[in-house]
């Protein structure tokens, strides 16, 4: 069975500062990753996924994540926080064969506090 | 516009009275799936379904049931709603294929009194 853990609940940081926000899987073989964020009173909107290929993956609105297989990680940054960033944000993976392939497994969530 | 949507919104309801979430894709979709959301626990899978009229529970199907007569339409049914079933809940839909995305609704959150 797969999980996923997201280090920190909470995170604040300052208008301009470095956004890091963990995430570390259990998987038996590598997973498609994925990065969702949700803003208040909304649904979610994909960031940005990992399926093959380059290790370092971009996304929307600046966010980037690289999934390390030696340490299942697929930590989530933007070098510069702006006040539009503060929202909830899920880490998810998704088998990449086999039953429940097609079952996303999410973390419980980090919500990202910016301040001015 | 590409989009999934959900009605009701917002939901309050009293114990035992049945009800209906409703959820509709415009993408032609085949994997359709529904999560509940709770503080602290992230998003767990409820039901999903791959196609018409193949559907399978997820991680918390309990008190819950589902229908996919129509590719586009996948109804949420609380038979006799309870409160532990108020939380916020999501629809989602993609592609099946290789690493494709799901893509979530606007959410419907329900209360049980």
């Amino acid at each position: 069975a797969q999980s996923v853990t997201q280090l920190g609940s909470h995170v604040s940081v300052s208008e301009g500062a470095l956004v890091l926000l963990r995430c570390n899987y259990s998987s038996s073989v590598p997973p498609y990753l994925f990065w969702y964020v949700q803003y208040p009173n909304q649904g979610l909107q994909l960031l940005l996924k990992y399926t093959t290929g380059a290790t370092l993956v971009k996304g929307i609105n600046g966010f980037e994540a690289e999934f390390k297989k030696s340490e299942t990680s697929f930590h989530l940054t933007k070098p510069s926080a702006h006040m539009s960033d503060a929202a909830e944000y899920f880490c998810a993976v998704r088998p990449y064969t086999g039953a429940g392939s097609y079952q996303l497994t999410f973390g419980k969530g980090t919500k990202l506090s910016v301040i001015p | 516009e590409a989009q999934v949507t959900q009605n009701p919104r917002y939901l309050i309801t009293v114990t035992g009275k049945k009800l209906t979430v409703t959820c509709s894709q415009n993408m032609n979709h085949e994997y359709m799936s529904w999560y509940r959301q709770d503080p602290g626990l992230g998003l767990r899978q409820i039901y999903y379904s791959m196609n018409v009229e193949v559907t399978d529970k997820g991680d918390v199907p309990e008190g819950y049931k589902v229908s996919r007569k129509e590719k586009r339409n996948f109804p949420l049914i609380l038979e006799s709603p309870s409160p532990n079933q108020t939380s916020l809940y999501f629809c989602a839909s993609s592609l099946i294929g290789y690493g494709d995305t799901q893509y979530f609704g606007p959410g419907t959150r329900l209360t049980v009194l």
